[in-house]
């Protein structure tokens, strides 16, 4: 089956700490991107990658890292320095059509929990 | 930059009625408007996607249009079902860019 695979599904962290959450695609899709969702707002860009070994940060990228070494995954760590990381992050691929983002095929999510 | 807005926030409806969903983008040089669903705790799932050379799109009870002069979309759900409830969010990529969400419309379906 193709398709975008998240995990962990929960995830908790002490305040002080990294974590890495992991977003795998099948999809030999070319762009992948990480979002973060507050309840009642949409969807907020916090990085992507259109190229293996090169990304480029969204609106949010304070306190988030990422890498892509490989066209299938695009891991993302919420590092100590993002102040309020309790939130459902999704991690979404598309193909490119002539450089064109076209439709975007999303995960199930990771919910982060800061405790 | 593109914003994205959806009207109303939040809608309940009984079983079998017809509903539209709005979504305004502020932008008109939008290429691409796409329709989610999501439910509670769950991913996004593609509904309908609309490219700007199109005016509308059509999946089973689902139609999306797409007016770039007047700088809105609209989802039509035909003979609505309790399964529909969900929340239902709109985004738009220009060129250059990337998507724009929406904050979404919460849809409840009443048996």
């Amino acid at each position: 089956d193709g398709g975008i695979t998240q995990s962990p599904k929960y995830l908790f962290r002490k305040e002080g700490q990294n974590v890495t959450l992991s977003c795998e695609q099948n999809l030999n899709h070319d762009a992948m991107y990480w979002y973060r969702q507050d309840p009642g707002q949409g969807l907020r860009l916090i990085y992507y990658s259109q190229i293996v070994n090169d990304f480029q940060k969204g609106d949010i990228a304070e306190g988030y890292s990422v890498s892509r070494e490989k066209k299938e995954s695009f891991p993302l760590t919420v590092t100590s320095a993002q102040k309020n990381p309790t939130a459902f992050y999704l991690c979404a691929s598309s193909p490119l059509k002539g450089g064109r983002t076209d439709t975007q095929y999303f995960g199930p999510g990771t919910r982060l929990t800061v405790l | 930059k593109q914003e994205v807005t959806q009207i109303p926030a939040a809608l309940s409806v009984p079983e079998g009625e017809n509903l539209v969903l709005n979504c305004s983008f502020t932008d008109s040089a939008i290429y691409n408007l796409q329709w989610f669903r999501q439910d509670p705790g769950k991913g996004l799932t593609s509904l309908l996607l609309i490219q700007s050379s199109q005016r509308e799109q059509t999946s089973g009870r689902l139609n999306a249009s797409l007016d770039k002069s007047s700088g809105r979309s609209t989802l039509y759900i035909a003979a609505s079902q309790p399964g529909d409830s969900a929340t239902y969010l709109c985004a738009g990529v220009n060129y250059g860019q990337n998507f724009v969400f929406g904050p979404g419309t919460r849809l409840s379906v009443l048996p």
